[in-house]
C-alpha cells in the first residue's frame, strides 16, 4: 500500500539557518503530494503542495519539489524563524482506485531558537 | 469563513464508557474526513463521507466505532465501548468536491484519553 516516510526528528535549529525535512513515498498511481504543518495548540494547516512531477509547491519560504525519480517531497527554507517552530507532515493523496484520503508521514517537530 | 470546528477540544473518560465526538466542516463542503492520530505514530485515515454517504471506510479500526453524517452536514464519531487504545488525537477535515484532489481543511482535533 501507499506510504509516507519522513526524516526522524526532533530537529533543532538556530534563527536564519537552513531547513531541509526529508520526505520520500511509495505508491501506486500518481499521487498528489503535501506538507502539512501543525503550530503548537492548533489544527493541522496545508503549507504546500504539488500535485504532478517537477511541479513545486511553495509557501512563506517553504519549498518542496515532486520528484518522480527518487519519489521524493523534501522541504526546504532558506533562513529559519522562530514562528517556523511547529510539527511538519509529508502526506500523499489519490492513487489508482481514485481515493482522496491523506496518507502521513509521522511527521518531524522543528524547533527554532532565537 | 469559520473553519472546521471539532467538540469537544479534550475528552477524558474510562474503559467500557462511550464518548461521541463532533465535527462541524467548512460551509458547502461535501467531502468530510476522519483521522485519528495515536500517540508517536502516524496520522491514520478513519473514514470519508460525501454528502451523508460513506465513500470509503476502509480505515475504521473495529465495529466500536460509528461514524454518521445525517444530513450532509456535521458528522459525529462515536466510540462505544472505548479501550486504552482508542486514546489519540481525533481530526476532522473537510474538502469541496471537484475534478482533482481537493485540499483539505483540518480541524484543531479532540484529544482523547482512554483511562
Amino acid at each position: 500500500g501507499n506510504s509516507v516516510t519522513q526524516m526522524e526528528g526532533p530537529v533543532t535549529l538556530s534563527e536564519e539557518a537552513f531547513l531541509t525535512i526529508n520526505c520520500t513515498y511509495t505508491a501506486t498511481g500518481y499521487p498528489s503530494l503535501f506538507w502539512y504543518v501543525q503550530y503548537p495548540g492548533e489544527g493541522l494547516q496545508l503549507l504546500l503542495k504539488a500535485t504532478k512531477a517537477d511541479d513545486k509547491g511553495s509557501n512563506k519560504g517553504f519549498e518542496a519539489t515532486y520528484r518522480k525519480e527518487t519519489t521524493s517531497f523534501h522541504l526546504e527554507k532558506g533562513s529559519v524563524q522562530v514562528s517556523d517552530s511547529a510539527v511538519y507532515f509529508c502526506a500523499l493523496s489519490g492513487d489508482w482506485s481514485g481515493s482522496e484520503k491523506l496518507v502521513f508521514g509521522k511527521g518531524t517537530k522543528l524547533t527554532v531558537n532565537p | 469563513e469559520a473553519g472546521v470546528t471539532q467538540f469537544p477540544s479534550h475528552s477524558v473518560i474510562e474503559k467500557g464508557q462511550t464518548v461521541t465526538l463532533r465535527c462541524d466542516p467548512i460551509s458547502g463542503h461535501d467531502n468530510l474526513y476522519w483521522y485519528r492520530r495515536v500517540m508517536g505514530k502516524e496520522i491514520k485515515f478513519l473514514l470519508h463521507f460525501v454528502k451523508e454517504s460513506k465513500q470509503d471506510e476502509s480505515g475504521m479500526p473495529n465495529n466500536r466505532f460509528l461514524a454518521e453524517r445525517t444530513g450532509g452536514t456535521y458528522s459525529t464519531l462515536k466510540v462505544q465501548p472505548a479501550e486504552l487504545e482508542d486514546s489519540g488525537v481525533y481530526f476532522c477535515a473537510s474538502s469541496q468536491s471537484g475534478q482533482g484532489m481537493e485540499t483539505q481543511y483540518f480541524g484543531p482535533g479532540t484529544r482523547l484519553l482512554v483511562l
